[in-house]
């Protein structure tokens, strides 16, 4: 399996552009997360989906944020319109529910907006 | 809300010595999991713990789960280069699916 899948892996935006991260979780994963890395906030989940849906969105930090979740395989995090402070490492996860519970962390995308 | 911070924040030693980071949650947690994160990386399960006062161990880890389920450690005996990175721990509490991330503990190891 090639694991999570996170696209772009780098992106450098300026400020008022709209930005769409991807990602393609492991087949067979049903539940979904998006994570935001900073030095200053470290790792926050922002929302998960279980079975294509948002379950929990309240770690999305404003109304700027939005995600979508159309099929299994695919979810997207769009930014419109992205400020500086959105600068930063964002992890999509999969896992199958129950079990284990591992979650499998992408490459990440690092944003920058200038 | 529910906080988990790691303690410390940063640790550097000399290759062999241990290393010791600490997990604690504000609230009580129904299972909580480690994660590392090498330099420029992302984060990679180690292991899940679930029952209080459990033990487990991965070669020169050694992970415990708290009496009361709201700490945590992780321990690595005469650590080596490849151990480098940061150190996360997550807790889970019951009747949720989500994962709270800690703190972190970045280890730097010095040849």
């Amino acid at each position: 399996d090639a694991g999570v899948i996170q696209s772009p892996r780098h992106e450098v935006t300026e400020m008022g552009q709209e930005v769409t991260l991807r990602c393609k979780p492991i087949s067979g994963h049903n539940s979904l997360f998006w994570y935001r890395q900073t030095m200053m906030r470290g790792l926050e989940l922002l929302i998960y989906f279980n079975n294509n849906v948002p379950i929990d969105d309240s770690g999305m930090p404003e109304d700027r944020f939005s995600a979508k979740m159309p099929n299994a395989s695919f979810s997207t995090l769009k930014i419109q319109p992205s400020e500086p402070r959105d600068s930063a490492v964002y992890f999509c996860a999969s896992r199958v529910a129950g079990g284990e519970d591992t979650q499998y962390f992408g490459p990440g995308t690092r944003l920058t907006v200038l | 809300g529910q906080q988990v911070m790691q303690i410390p924040q940063y640790q550097h030693v000399q290759e062999g010595e241990d290393f010791t980071t600490y997990c604690n949650s504000s609230t009580t947690l129904s299972n909580i999991q480690w994660y590392k994160q090498r330099p420029g990386g992302h984060p990679v399960f180690l292991i899940q713990l679930v029952k209080s006062g459990e033990v487990k161990k991965q070669k020169r880890l050694t992970f415990q789960f708290g009496e009361a389920k709201k700490n945590s450690s992780l321990h690595i005996t005469a650590t080596q280069t490849t151990d480098v990175g940061t150190y996360f721990c997550a807790g889970r509490t019951s009747g949720t699916y989500k994962y709270i991330f800690g703190t972190g503990t970045r280890l730097k190891v010095l040849a």
